[in-house]
């Protein structure tokens, strides 16, 4: 059974902090995603990797980067948090297939930005 | 540019009914298609998948339809059920040469028993 580990549930910071996310995954996955979820905006893509210490942008990267050193592991981080970065952040993983494949997903953290 | 545009935020259906969620997407070159399940405080969860050489697949209560000509795919869950009530997303992939997904904005059913 595929399982994808968020560090958080919920997360309060103020502006101008440095947040780190992280994400686990426990299937040997190639592929790492973070994704953010926003009313009436769906799952929005903010940065994916599909190999160690590779990662590629996004939609919407800016504010944001990652870090990939281990294959299990991906994190994101906000340099300096600001308002309009709260929101619901996903990671998602999956292997790398001929073809894309399905996507697996962490229970996701809601982090709120004072 | 919404590439992936689910036109209904929300939809209810009485139980043992048919639910039917919409999604359109603009990008011909999308061609491997799936729909997710999220339940609040949760992860999506896969629910489904179509590759664009169908127009259907089934996988017990849920169909998903694929109309390339119109770029449009529905998902059809019968006979619905209280805890189908969720947030559908649809997401579509372009398979050469990538791994992302675009999802589109999701869609809230409730089922009413």
């Amino acid at each position: 059974d595929v399982k994808v580990t968020q560090s958080s549930r919920y997360l309060v910071k103020r502006t101008g902090e440095k947040v780190f996310l992280e994400c686990v995954q426990d299937m040997d996955h190639e592929n790492m995603f973070w994704y953010r979820q926003d009313p009436g905006l769906g799952l929005r893509l903010i940065y994916f990797s599909y190999d160690v210490k590779m990662k590629e942008k996004g939609d919407i990267p800016e504010g944001y980067s990652v870090s990939r050193e281990k294959k299990e592991r991906f994190s994101l981080i906000l340099e300096s948090a600001s308002t309009n970065q709260t929101s619901m952040y996903l990671c998602a993983s999956s292997t790398r297939a001929p073809r894309a494949d399905t996507q697996y997903f962490g229970p996701g953290t809601r982090l709120t930005v004072l | 540019d919404q590439q992936v545009k689910q036109n209904s935020p929300s939809l209810s259906v009485q139980e043992g009914r048919i639910s039917i969620l919409n999604c359109d997407y603009t990008n011909s070159m999308f061609d491997y298609f799936l729909w997710y399940k999220k339940y609040p405080a949760e992860g999506p969860t896969f629910l489904i998948s179509i590759s664009s050489i169908k127009d259907k697949n089934e996988d017990g209560r849920f169909t998903v339809f694929l109309n390339k000509s119109a770029k449009h795919l529905s998902l059809h869950i019968v006979p619905s059920q209280p805890g189908d009530s969720a947030v559908y997303f649809c997401a579509a992939s372009a398979t050469s040469g990538t791994y992302k997904y675009i999802f589109g904005t999701g869609t809230r059913l409730k089922v009413l028993a």
